[in-house]
């Protein structure tokens, strides 16, 4: 039973390049959450994806961006990238309706220099 | 004020003995918490999560919840170096949401 992948696990931009990462839930989750997490700090909420539309956002601008597929993968987008966007950013999958915690992946590491 | 509040210590802890790890948090109508580890450069890893007053016991962990004084907290008894790690508070909002303390980074001393 494959658990939360995310990919890349690496990424390395330079300031104001745009980024692509992308999650595939659990087997049998329907929702994808996004998470930031800077060095030091815990997980930030960005959005989270149910039924292939945006359906609770946190404070974060537009630059970023996603989108969830019929087969219920995700992409986070992050455009104009700046240095305060090098973090480590989470994915977490859940199946609803249900009060079960979230499954996380292992994260993409985004360094922006 | 921030939701959720963990001190970020380092704690130090020597092997063998009980880990308490606090967590304080602002919404009266908190109703459950999720209790997270993380080792360095991983992902958060749940351990426990408590949905009522009192405690929960799995293993070496018990999570303590009193709704009346908002605050949630965790033991490690016996604790062993594989148990070094950062724990991490977590409280479920609407659609599940988690809003996370920003950590308590525990070192278990062999």
């Amino acid at each position: 039973d494959a658990g939360v992948t995310q990919s890349p696990t690496h990424l390395i931009k330079t300031r104001g390049q745009q980024v692509t990462l992308r999650c595939s839930p659990k087997s049998g989750h329907d929702t994808v959450s996004w998470y930031q997490q800077a060095l030091g700090q815990g997980p930030q909420f960005i959005f989270q994806y149910y039924e292939e539309e945006e359906r609770q956002r946190g404070n974060f601008p537009d630059r970023f961006s996603g989108h969830q597929f019929p087969n219920y993968s995700s992409e986070l987008n992050v455009n104009a990238l700046l240095l305060g966007d090098s973090a480590l950013y989470l994915c977490a999958s859940s199946l609803q309706p249900t009060r079960q915690p979230q499954h996380f992946g292992d994260g993409t590491r985004l360094s922006i220099l | 004020q921030k939701e959720v509040e963990q001190n970020s210590g380092p704690l130090s802890v020597p092997e063998g003995a009980i880990a308490s790890l606090n967590c304080t948090y602002s919404d009266r109508g908190s109703q459950s918490f999720f209790w997270y580890r993380q080792y360095s450069g991983k992902s958060p890893e749940l351990i426990m999560f408590i949905y009522s007053n009192g405690d929960k016991e799995d293993g070496r962990f018990t999570a303590q919840l009193n709704k009346a004084s908002q605050y949630v907290s965790l033991l490690i008894r016996d604790s062993q170096p594989s148990d070094s790690a950062t724990y991490l508070c977590a409280l479920p909002g609407g659609n599940e949401k988690l809003t996370f303390g920003t950590g308590t980074r525990l070192t278990i001393i062999p």
